[in-house]
């Protein structure tokens, strides 16, 4: 079974408007990580925060990890059409499984309205 | 190559009939990675190699799916007796090594192989 649950299954907005999305999980884990997935091609790596850290940024992207609720969320501020997308957490070491298997939640559908 | 390659990009079989995956890692990268990809779904692990060796197996649904890496680069993920649930994508990943034996964290994902079994 998957590890990461995230909500909302699906998110509509408008060109400009922040889209947030929640990831949550069930046991300790090393890291939890973000990709990206346009539809008919491969996965992209967004954004990696360690199980000692709350908050990343990387660009239009911020990241924050609740270990003791076990939960992430990442918001793409100023959004885009372009950012029209699947977006997938995943985590490492999920209850004390291999450093290299990342266990990915169902994904969250962000549609960008231009 | 700049990076992760899969071949074929799609592979139609009919059930029972045996197919192969191929995987071509970035190069320099010693952790590859298998995973399986049902529609909406997110990817599901399959099995990781550290170098030629299997570092981690247990995604393996069952003794039909097996995947090597005998020269530490290329690996090929074959499947036997083929099933209609089978289908699905099947997505490789390579990483970087990190000091010691693990892989660096960011795992760089193919296109993907697009399997459907009739």
């Amino acid at each position: 079974s998957q590890q990461g649950e995230e909500d909302p299954q699906a998110l509509s907005i408008q060109e400009g408007e922040n889209a947030t999305m929640n990831c949550s999980y069930k046991t300790s884990i090393n890291n939890l990580q973000w990709y990206r997935q346009n539809s008919g091609r491969g996965l992209v790596h967004l954004i990696l925060i360690r199980s000692n850290e709350r908050e990343k940024h990387s660009g239009r992207l911020r990241v924050t990890l609740d270990t003791s609720k076990k939960s992430s969320s990442l918001l793409i501020t100023a959004s885009r059409a372009a950012d029209t997308a699947s977006y997938f957490c995943a985590v490492s070491g999920a209850g004390g499984t291999s450093y290299g298997k990342l266990t990915f939640g169902q994904g969250t559908i962000l549609t960008v309205h231009p | 190559g700049a990076g992760v390659s899969q071949t074929p990009s799609n592979k139609v079989t009919e059930k029972g009939k045996y197919v192969e995956l191929r995987c071509d890692p970035i190069s320099g990268h010693t952790a590859l990675y298998w995973y399986r990809q049902s529609l909406g779904q997110g990817p599901e692990f399959l099995i990781y190699f550290q170098g030629t060796g299997a570092a981690d197996d247990s995604g393996l649904p069952n003794d039909r799916f097996f995947a090597v890496r005998p020269e530490g680069s290329v690996s090929t993920l074959k499947i036997q007796r083929t099933e209609r649930g089978d289908s699905a994508v099947y997505l490789c990943a390579s990483s970087r090594p990190l000091t010691g034996q693990k892989p660096q964290e960011t795992q760089y994902f193919g296109p993907g192989t697009r399997l459907l079994v009739l």
